[in-house]
């Protein structure tokens, strides 16, 4: 296990289709975070997951979103109905909830042209 | 090298100069505290966290000091390497130190010239 695997690392998709990304987080960590982060700002909350149960879920996730932990291992984030201002990086990161901070993979940079 | 009162978002050091990168957090609430190190085309990777108990704590190069009465959180980092450039985030817990959701500060460019 070499940390927490996020695919695709790009992603360029048009207007108004609908993208799923991925998150594998690391094999023993139960929290799973997804965060946006747009040019120049730092990450922003989009939700959280402890083992399959989502327990939060920020106001920046608009019904276009959704997010799912089926078996409490990996995630996946979809976006339907793509906009230009959805355009950002989509981080997701895993914890024990023991404190230590996260582990963040390195994201899926999504461009909606 | 540091930046001093308000925040900067960039910081330019000598290669070896000590680096002083400062952060104003909003909740007087948060009990937990993390900076983390981005470079381009990466995700945050952590580097020190503290506890609001703690004033000081201490890594390998690095020491983040907290003080809770202005709010005020500083990532110091010793003999500045090339390597430690990147863009630097300090992260609070908020009121939900339970759920471990973060609030990320704006980020401090560090550029360090060899």
């Amino acid at each position: 296990d070499t940390g927490v695997s996020q695919n695709p690392r790009h992603k360029i998709t048009k207007r108004g289709q609908n993208v799923t990304f991925r998150c594998d987080p690391i094999s023993e960590h139960n929290r799973l975070y997804w965060y946006r982060q747009t040019l120049g700002q730092g990450p922003e909350f989009l939700t959280y997951f402890q083992n399959e149960a989502q327990l939060e879920k920020s106001r920046l996730l608009s019904d276009r979103f959704s997010a799912e932990r089926p078996k409490g291992s990996f995630s996946t984030l979809e976006i339907q109905r793509t906009e230009q201002g959805d355009s950002a990086m989509y981080l997701c990161a895993s914890s024990t909830g023991g404190g230590g901070g996260y582990t963040f993979g390195s994201g899926t940079r999504l461009t909606v042209v | 090298g540091e930046s001093v009162g308000l925040h900067l978002p960039t910081l330019s050091v000598q290669e070896g100069d000590n680096s002083i990168i400062n952060c104003a957090y909003s909740n007087s609430a948060s009990d937990y505290f993390i900076w983390y190190k981005q470079e381009s085309g990466k995700g945050p990777q952590f580097i020190i966290d503290i506890r609001s108990n703690m004033d000081k704590r201490q890594g390998q190069r690095v020491t983040v000091l907290l003080n809770k009465t202005v709010k005020h959180l500083s990532l110091q980092i010793a003999a500045t390497q090339p390597g430690d450039s990147a863009v630097y985030f300090c992260a609070e817990t908020g009121r939900s130190s339970n759920t471990g959701k973060l609030i990320f500060g704006q980020g401090t460019t560090l550029q360090v010239k060899p």
